[in-house]
């Protein structure tokens, strides 16, 4: 079947370097992606990678591929207390549509 | 500015009632799906239109419906509302769906059921 999973809670110190993780099961996923969600709003599109590479790097955002264990990370280097909000991390599926996990919740401590 | 609006932003309904809510699509994008957010989950799946055909579907009952306009907008209806349609409503936008890289989100709609 078709899953997403990422631990539910982060904290880091501002200025620190954060790194969410995630799991997902299928391998035929052409993208994968990263979304940003803050407090009552809806979803930031961060970053995507395809999957045929392994690294992308976007200003403060860095992604990693591992597709032979099927694991996704999102590195944000420098953090700031504005990057405190939940981190989605997305496969695509079957049906040309997205597969979420539940969320990471990014705390920012100054 | 993702280009995707949604409306209306909050409402309130009861249960049994019908709602509909509205997007409207980045200029383009034939693609449109719909997804539901309740509190602390992530984002499900409810269904995709491309060109005004309805191409996907998650698992989500048939009183959920949506149609796609010409202009780039939809509408996702809801019939017989019950209390655990609560739930953030998003309207996403693309060119292909998930596998063209590009997906945009609306802010979404917040519905209540009472």
């Amino acid at each position: 079947g078709e899953d997403v999973e990422q631990s539910l809670f982060l904290s880091v110190r501002e200025g620190d370097s954060s790194v969410i993780n995630c799991t997902y099961t299928d391998s035929s996923s052409t993208y994968l992606y990263w979304y940003k969600q803050e407090p009552g709003a809806g979803l930031q599109l961060l970053t995507y990678i395809f999957s045929n590479m392994d690294m992308k790097q976007d200003q403060r955002l860095t992604v990693l591929l591992n597709k032979k264990d099927k694991h996704l990370s999102l590195r944000i280097a420098d953090t700031q207390t504005g990057d405190s909000a939940i981190y989605f991390c997305a496969e695509g599926g079957s049906q040309g549509n997205l597969i979420f996990g539940k969320g990471t919740k990014l705390s920012v401590k100054p | 500015e993702t280009g995707v609006t949604q409306s209306p932003t909050h409402l309130i309904k009861t249960r049994g009632q019908q709602v509909t809510l509205r997007c409207s699509s980045q200029s383009g994008h034939n693609t449109v799906s719909w997804y539901q957010q309740a509190l602390g989950q992530g984002p499900q799946f409810i269904f995709q239109y491309y060109r005004e055909e309805e191409n996907g579907r998650g698992n989500f009952p048939p009183r959920f419906s949506g149609l796609q306009f010409p202009n780039y907008s939809s509408e996702l209806n809801v019939n017989a509302l019950e209390l655990d349609d609560s739930a953030l409503y998003l309207c996403a936008s693309s060119l292909g769906g998930a596998n063209t890289g590009e997906l945009f989100f609306g802010e979404g709609s917040r519905l209540t059921v009472l």
